[in-house]
């Protein structure tokens, strides 16, 4: 089946240092949405990519759409300790009615 | 209004034994869908519905069995518990059904399989 792969596993931060978690996939994408996992909780949904090349901002995060709708990052600036948790990427390939394919998640991790 | 609701929150069984994991939601979502989550192995989808009566597999069916007769529930059924679905399940909901909705995740429930 589709894949989407996600780096990194884990990452490490400073609080004031900025994120990025990247995910890929060899084929093209028709969506790709993101979600964040506190410690202990639910994936809770952040944003939806659906056009080429997109770029989306909410307040300190920015979530990319590659041009050729193959790869997607989300990149934190300033983190801070309620950034905690896992991010995960899931993607859609054209005609999934099957549903999102996750991505492993990227563990945030922040020392203060 | 409540989401999507999922019970138990925590379950332990023997193995060879059955259960239902029951999952409800309240906003009238056609698309309903069940994941586990295991360590490094992000969310895998057992079973999905993109409405009442209607159920299909996704990756990782074996071992599970899934209804949808009304909109409103998507029980998930462990016929003969193994070791290996030891797991947290989560089930979500979606306006649009298919990945091209925002998914509404319950709180989990955590089964472990003696």
């Amino acid at each position: 089946g589709q894949q989407v792969m996600q780096i990194p596993q884990y990452q490490h931060v400073q609080e004031g240092e900025d994120f990025t978690t990247y995910c890929n996939s060899s084929t093209t994408l028709s969506n790709i949405q993101w979600y964040k996992q506190r410690p202990g909780g639910h994936p809770v949904f952040l944003i939806q990519l659906v056009k080429s090349g997109e770029v989306k901002k909410q307040k300190r995060l920015t979530f990319q759409f590659g041009e050729a709708k193959k790869n997607s990052s989300l990149h934190i600036t300033a983190t801070q300790t309620t950034d905690v948790g896992t991010y995960f990427c899931a993607g859609l390939w054209g005609g999934g009615a099957d549903g999102l394919t996750f991505g492993k998640g990227t563990h945030l991790i922040i020392q203060p | 209004n409540a989401g999507v609701t999922q019970t138990p929150k925590f379950q332990v069984l023997k193995t060879g034994q059955s259960m239902t994991l029951q999952c409800a939601q309240d906003m009238n979502h056609e698309y309903m869908s069940w994941y586990r989550q295991d360590p490094g192995m992000g969310l895998r989808l057992i079973h999905y519905s993109v409405g009442a009566g209607i159920t299909d597999q996704g990756e990782v069916p074996n071992g599970y069995n899934v209804s949808r007769s009304t909109t409103e529930d998507f029980p998930l059924r462990l016929l003969s518990a193994a070791p290996s679905q030891t797991s947290v399940y989560f089930c979500a909901s979606s306006f649009r059904g298919g990945g091209t909705g925002e998914l509404f995740f319950g709180e989990g429930s955590r089964l472990t399989v003696l």
